[in-house]
């Protein structure tokens, strides 16, 4: 049983298209990360959400509660968002946990 | 101010040794999580750790181990290795008095292990 699933698992879009990455839960949550990791296993914190939307940049993240769902928007995108990008949920519902999501690889080309 | 550093940055054991790994957290950062990475299993969460104690686990095994010191630095140890430990080990620090999830996670570059 996956706690996080995430769609699509890998991704190739054209320098400049809109992005958007899926992220859906299973558990009530306190809190969804979004993160990136780059080739070579540096990983880096993008947002922290418990409700609504943030920006940063060119990146929107959103989440919907009621649904258990969080999107991760990348517009104008670019061939250094090549990376890998996953859903993390922190639960206090069964536990305090964190439960990730298994990535979404996605190649920006030129 | 510097990042998260992790020691050593790579390491090969054996089957049946054990490991200790080292994690140094942005300064005034009092949390330190730990997580586990492979490739199959993914990106799991191992413990947390605040003011020197653990304040969450993971479903890990009783090999999996850790501690914090008054400086907050954290060690994680692993013993009696596993070929199935074979994973890049990656710690994260958080200023918060809130638990790990509560709080935007700044990862360090990993301790990838080689268990043969």
């Amino acid at each position: 049983k996956n706690e996080v699933e995430q769609s699509p698992q890998n991704l190739t879009a054209q320098e400049g298209e809109f992005i958007t990455i899926n992220c859906s839960y299973s558990v009530g949550i306190s809190a969804l990360h979004w993160l990136q990791q780059h080739p070579g296993g540096g990983i880096v914190s993008l947002f922290m959400l418990s409700s609504g939307k943030k920006k940063h940049g060119r990146l929107i993240a959103t989440i919907n509660i009621q649904e258990k769902h969080s999107s991760l928007h990348i517009t104008a995108s670019h061939p250094r968002d090549s990376a890998v990008y996953i859903c993390a949920v922190g639960t206090s519902t069964t536990g305090n946990q964190f439960y990730f999501g298994t990535g979404t690889s996605l190649t920006v080309i030129p | 101010k510097a990042g998260v550093t992790q020691t050593p940055r790579y390491l090969i054991k054996t089957r049946g040794q054990q490991v200790t790994l080292s994690c140094s957290p942005i300064s005034g950062h009092r949390s330190v999580s730990w997580y586990q990475q492979t490739p199959g299993q993914g990106l799991q969460f191992l413990f947390e750790y605040f003011s020197e104690t653990q304040r969450n686990k993971g479903n890990f095994p009783g090999r999996f181990s850790g501690r914090q010191f008054s400086n907050s630095r954290s060690e994680m140890n692993v013993s009696t290795l596993e070929l199935g430990d074979s994973a890049l080990y990656l710690c994260a620090s958080s200023p918060g008095l809130a638990g790990s999830f509560y709080n935007e996670q700044f990862f360090g570059p990993g301790t990838r292990l080689t268990v043969l």
